[in-house]
């Protein structure tokens, strides 16, 4: 079983809300690790876009709007990536990430379409 | 302004090794750690190691201990990355990356545009 679970693609409309969820193996607390969310569009190498591990720890990406923000889900041991107004823009494949004892673990990703 | 420009696309033989090349720019080397990381056609990345630009040390992920190098020049401000072995399935995309700046040395902040690899015999 994968350290990172995501689901493989999500569909939303042009200025809808999409929340893209990171799920944590049951031997990982989501609560004690910032969830680092990078995307990547076709071509093109990964971006960073935050972290987030509470509303006191964490940190937008240079240049990255608001309406990109993290949050957690404790109850289902996840990490999430709510993306607000979408655009035609948005549309691309977001990965999570964390630091586990000084190794660097992404998720599989999750292609989002914007439509 | 701040950048990483990789050496070009690589062709190997299985069994072959493969040294790629990033070449910094833009800011002081000796100040920030490289990251290499990799992605297979239409997977997730997947990190390898690190280096210090300033003192050589590296950390490597276990996967790829035994196998993998990597190296600094400081006089041409470029790390390199060098896989033995290779085998099919290491075809893939390498990029090198550039930590963030202070309060954000964990961020994967500048990518290289990618070199890729390609094993096929």
């Amino acid at each position: 079983q994968a350290v990172l679970t995501q689901p493989s693609s999500l569909s939303a409309s042009p200025g809808a809300s999409a929340s893209l969820t990171c799920i944590l193996h049951s031997g990982f607390n989501v609560g004690t690790y910032r969830i680092y969310w990078y995307r990547q569009k076709p071509g093109s190498p990964p971006q960073y876009l935050l972290r987030y591990k509470s509303d006191s720890d964490k940190h937008q990406g240079s240049g990255v709007p608001s309406r990109f923000s993290g949050s957690k889900d404790p109850s289902a041991n996840a990490g999430i990536l709510l993306i607000s107004g979408l655009q035609s823009e948005d549309e691309a494949d977001y990965y999570c990430m964390i630091w586990h004892i000084s190794n660097s673990v992404f998720g599989g990703g999750t292609k989002l379409t914007v439509l | 302004q701040v950048q990483l420009v990789q050496s070009g696309a690589e062709v190997k033989k299985p069994g072959a090794s493969v040294k790629v090349s990033c070449k910094a720019s833009g800011y002081i080397f000796a100040d920030y750690y490289i990251h290499w990381v990799r992605q297979a056609p239409g997977q997730g990345p997947e990190w390898m190691g690190w280096i210090n630009p300033n003192s050589g040390g590296t950390y490597y992920a276990q996967k790829f201990q035994g196998w993998v190098t990597m190296t600094r020049d400081t006089s041409s401000t470029t790390a390199h990355m060098e896989l033995s072995r290779l085998k099919s399935d290491d075809t893939a995309v390498y990029y090198c990356v550039r930590e963030g700046i202070a309060a954000s040395e964990d961020v994967f902040e500048i990518w290289g545009q990618g070199t890729m690899v390609t094993v096929s015999s």
